[in-house]
């Protein structure tokens, strides 16, 4: 079966500090996709990142970094010297491969506070 | 351009009613989803639209629920005879493809008392 499983609730850090938000994945495609997505207190949902099955390159982007490894099935986020601004909701998704390409497979999202 | 856009953005309804949701995706965008949000909790899917294709609907909660999509266009997701544990935000994104990103819309906060 298809999931995603963030275990991470709720974290709260202060400014400066460095986090990362966990991702582990279940899926029976070998081809498939993960995202990550961040949802602001204002509630709209915006994209992050892409990353497909058979790249396992690590990818940076400012002080953003993720870490994906097939072999333990997780695709983990980090922030660098966090921010107020990074106050968000962030979603891992899965999509599906060659059984189920149309779906999405959302965690259920890890809460972080970023205190000044 | 212009992202995607939901309306309303707020509903009240009442137990029983029906509801109609409405999303406009992002122009010549083919694929387009929708989600429910429970207060706290993760995106369910609900349905998904590519092109003139059959919509995958498998992740309708109820036949309650229904949803159309006028060629890659409007899109409306209709509650009947709506119930209490329906309350919860309605998103719709789109993408130019499945396995591309989403783009989100604002969502609908339904709430049924």
């Amino acid at each position: 079966a298809q999931k995603v499983t963030q275990a991470q609730t709720e974290i709260s850090v202060v400014e400066k500090e460095d986090v990362t938000l966990d991702c582990v994945y279940e899926t029976r495609d070998t081809t498939y996709y993960l995202f990550w997505y961040k949802q602001p207190p204002s509630g709209e949902l915006v994209f992050l990142i892409r990353r497909n099955s058979f790249d396992e390159q690590n990818e940076i982007s400012g002080r953003y970094s993720w870490n994906f490894q097939k072999s333990t099935s997780s695709f983990n986020f980090t922030i660098t010297a966090s921010q107020v601004v990074d106050s968000a909701v962030y979603f891992c998704a899965l999509s599906g491969g060659e059984y189920n390409f149309n779906k999405f497979y959302f965690g259920s999202g890890t809460k972080l506070n970023v205190k000044p | 351009g212009a992202g995607v856009s939901q309306s309303p953005s707020n509903k009240v309804t009442e137990k029983g009613k029906d509801v109609e949701l409405r999303c406009d995706p992002i122009s010549g965008h083919t694929a387009l989803y929708w989600y429910r949000q429970r207060l706290g909790q993760g995106l369910e899917f609900l349905i998904y639209f590519q092109g003139n294709s059959a919509p995958d609907k498998s992740g309708l909660p109820s036949d309650r629920f229904s949803a159309e999509r006028t060629g890659e266009s409007v899109s409306t997701l209709t509650i009947q005879r709506t119930q209490q544990e329906d309350s919860a935000v309605y998103l719709c994104a789109s993408s130019t493809s499945s396995w591309n990103e989403q783009f989100f819309g604002p969502g609908t906060r339904l709430t049924v008392l």
